[in-house]
């Protein structure tokens, strides 16, 4: 079983809709949790580091339950251009990096 | 322009033939990190360095060195690659330690035939 998993979807949504993903972590000892994004062919870029009473930023808002080592991000009023897959990280606690595989959305006109 | 730099882009390489990714950053940051990304996979963690002479092993190191001689380049190298090792590769830094945003560079796609 990987360290952290997401639902690799894919996710097809219409444009305007709301779309959450989800993320699990095993290591209940890790310490920080972000959502990356990757387009196609190209490198992670941070879209949002997680807090434990959870942060929005604009139509994106993440959540962690450390209780339950589950962590989501929520999409609100999708557009084409959040197409892109999104990555769950999270930070052990001995500073080494673990990605989830990564959830895959395509938002349609 | 603040960025990180790897090369080369794309190689293709024979099994055995030592190899090197350079990665370079011009934001001196103390902290970098190479990972590899496989399908259904994600990014593997291969090796990091909090900071000038201190490297340490990830999730999947075996295979791979690296050295930090300086705090703005860290170099992974293949002493004998073999055709488990095709890959993207990405090396990556930032100035806040793992905890912190991570900046990527634009990826090496290797394969060893």
């Amino acid at each position: 079983r990987k360290e952290v998993e997401q639902d690799p979807g894919p996710f097809n949504v219409p444009e305007g809709a709301t779309v959450a993903f989800n993320c699990t972590y095993s290591n209940s000892a890790s310490q920080s949790f972000f959502w990356y994004r990757q387009d196609c062919r190209k490198e992670p870029k941070l879209l949002m580091s997680v807090y434990s009473s959870g942060n929005e930023d604009g139509r994106f808002t993440a959540q962690l339950n450390r209780a339950s080592q589950y962590i989501s991000l929520l999409i609100r009023d999708s557009k084409l251009s959040d197409s892109a897959t999104y990555l769950c990280v999270v930070r052990r606690e001995d500073n080494d990096m673990r990605f989830g595989a990564g959830t895959r959305l395509t938002v349609k006109p | 322009e603040a960025q990180v730099t790897q090369n080369p882009r794309y190689l293709i390489t024979v099994t055995g033939k030592k190899l090197t990714v350079t990665c370079s950053q011009n934001m001196n940051h103390e902290y970098m990190s190479w990972y590899r990304q496989d399908p259904g996979l994600g990014l593997r963690q291969i090796y990091y360095s909090m900071n000038v002479e201190v490297t340490d092993k990830g999730d999947v190191p075996e295979g791979y060195k690296v050295s930090r001689k300086e705090k703005r380049n860290f170099p992974l190298i293949l002493e004998s690659p073999s055709p488990n090792q095709t890959s993207l590769y990405f090396c990556a830094s930032s100035p806040w330690g793992p905890g912190g945003e991570q900046f990527f560079g634009p990826g090496t796609r290797l394969t060893v035939l």
